[in-house]
């Protein structure tokens, strides 16, 4: 069954808010990875984080590995209508690094 | 660079019919995956490689095989197509499955998927 938890399911925001979705998972992970996926599109690596309590930023998005490495955040400042769509996180098994398990995905949609 | 190629871009299926779904990738990685996609059910896996000659199972194997032959190549075939099988089909593949080593993946466009 589905072992990464991803929060929430829906955002709905305006134009200029901020926006964080949330992974946690039930084991240790090796590393977390984010991906983006537009509507119709298919799923885009966006970065990676390996190292416990490690924080990487990528313009005004900010990515967070958790100290424990079970969880992590994705985190945009001022979102952008070009920002819309789905954020899932996954992440490598401490131990058993051969599946990427993946949380379920949180929908962005952004009104201008 | 093509980058993970996947062929059909969409398919219709009767109940009972088989085909392969093909994926390509240029890039000389180790790791390719399949996976399902269903609204609500995030990406599933379906089958892996670690490399030519090499597949597993992954989280959803029925009704489906794999083979690896060469390392570019990895196809998914579905043996007698179901309804539950429609969906949206994505290849990926990774530099390698080791952790420092590039485990990102990189996807293929997709194929849409319905069986009638």
């Amino acid at each position: 069954g589905q072992q990464v938890m991803q929060i929430p399911q829906y955002q709905h925001v305006q134009e200029g808010e901020d926006f964080t979705t949330y992974c946690n998972s039930s084991t240790t992970l090796s590393n977390i990875q984010w991906y983006k996926q537009r509507p119709g599109g298919h799923p885009v690596f966006l970065i990676q984080l390996v190292k416990s309590g490690e924080v990487k930023k990528q313009k005004r998005l900010t990515f967070q590995f958790g100290e424990a490495k079970k969880n992590s955040s994705l985190h945009i400042t001022a979102t952008q209508t070009t920002d819309v769509g789905t954020y899932f996180c996954a992440g490598l098994k401490a131990g058993n690094n051969r599946k990427l398990i993946w949380g379920l995905g949180t929908s962005l949609a952004v009104n201008p | 660079n093509a980058g993970v190629t996947q062929t059909p871009k969409f398919q219709v299926l009767k109940t009972g019919q088989s085909m392969t779904l093909q994926c390509a990738q240029d890039m000389n990685h180790e790791y390719m995956s399949w996976y399902r996609q269903d609204p609500g059910m995030g990406l599933r896996l379906i089958h892996y490689s670690v490399g030519a000659g090499i597949t597993d199972q992954g989280e959803v194997p029925n009704g489906y095989n794999v083979s690896r032959s060469t390392t570019e190549d990895f196809p998914l075939r579905l043996l007698s197509a179901a309804p539950s099988q429609t969906s949206v089909y994505f290849c990926a593949s990774s530099y390698s499955f080791v952790i420092g080593r590039g485990t990102e993946a990189f996807f293929g466009q997709g194929t849409r998927l319905t069986v009638v």
